[in-house]
């Protein structure tokens, strides 16, 4: 167990909506990154959050943002959702700003869009 | 921009074979480089890593050697275990400046049948 917790662990959705995935960072982690996984794109990163504050931005869709709140856990909120969308999401988190820190992932949450 | 780029899968070896795992990179600079390991069902862990040319890291029996000059980090282990069944990833980050994410491969499974 990473420690990492992420909710729900399964999500089907239809094309158009919107949904929220949510995660709660180790206890005493600061940063919270998200990524996404994908057959075709692999592992991509998503954005980081630090204590609150946005700190690195990969290739978010700008359909998708983020946020992270004073108690540390993060959501990540993805709308006007495509099946392309389709993929497992990843909360990982560290207790620092950079990742040449080691990070601890969630389970994942696995989003289907129909 | 920095890429890493993996030996595709599926591997499939029989238990207490040589495994090889290769892993090249494409980065300026000195990046940080990692493997993690997924096993089914559960979040990526980190498994070794390496922060300088002809560092060598270490983990449950598996090595990699940052070459430097072959931009590579290829995982090896000698007698492998069904319990090794996994996706692997091979991963990279770029410290400093505002570049904090990893950047991942597209990962590699390994099945190990008894």
């Amino acid at each position: 167990d990473s420690g990492v917790t992420q909710t729900p662990k399964h999500l089907i959705t239809a094309t158009g909506q919107r949904v929220t995935l949510r995660c709660s960072p180790r206890s005493g982690d600061l940063s919270v990154y998200w990524y996404q996984q994908s057959l075709d794109q692999g592992l991509q990163f998503l954005i980081q959050y630090y204590n609150g504050e946005e700190r690195a931005k990969g290739n978010i869709l700008e359909r998708f943002s983020a946020q992270q709140f004073p108690d540390l856990h993060s959501e990540l909120n993805l709308s006007s959702l495509e099946l392309g969308d389709s993929a497992l999401y990843f909360c990982a988190s560290s207790p620092g700003q950079t990742t040449n820190e080691k990070l601890f992932f969630g389970s994942g949450t696995q989003l289907s869009v129909l | 921009g920095d890429s890493v780029t993996q030996m595709e899968g599926p591997v499939t070896l029989s238990e207490e074979a040589f495994l090889t795992i290769n892993c090249t990179y494409t980065a300026t600079g000195y990046p940080s480089l990692f493997w993690y390991v997924q096993y089914p069902g559960e979040g990526l862990q980190l498994l070794l890593k390496a922060t300088k040319a002809d560092d060598k890291g270490s983990n449950k029996g598996f090595e990699a050697t940052y070459r430097k000059e072959t931009t590579s980090f290829h995982l090896e282990k000698g007698s492998v275990q069904v319990s090794d069944s996994a996706v692997y990833f091979c991963a990279l980050v770029r410290p400093g400046g505002s570049n904090y994410k990893l950047t991942f491969g597209k990962g590699t499974l390994l099945t190990v049948n008894p």
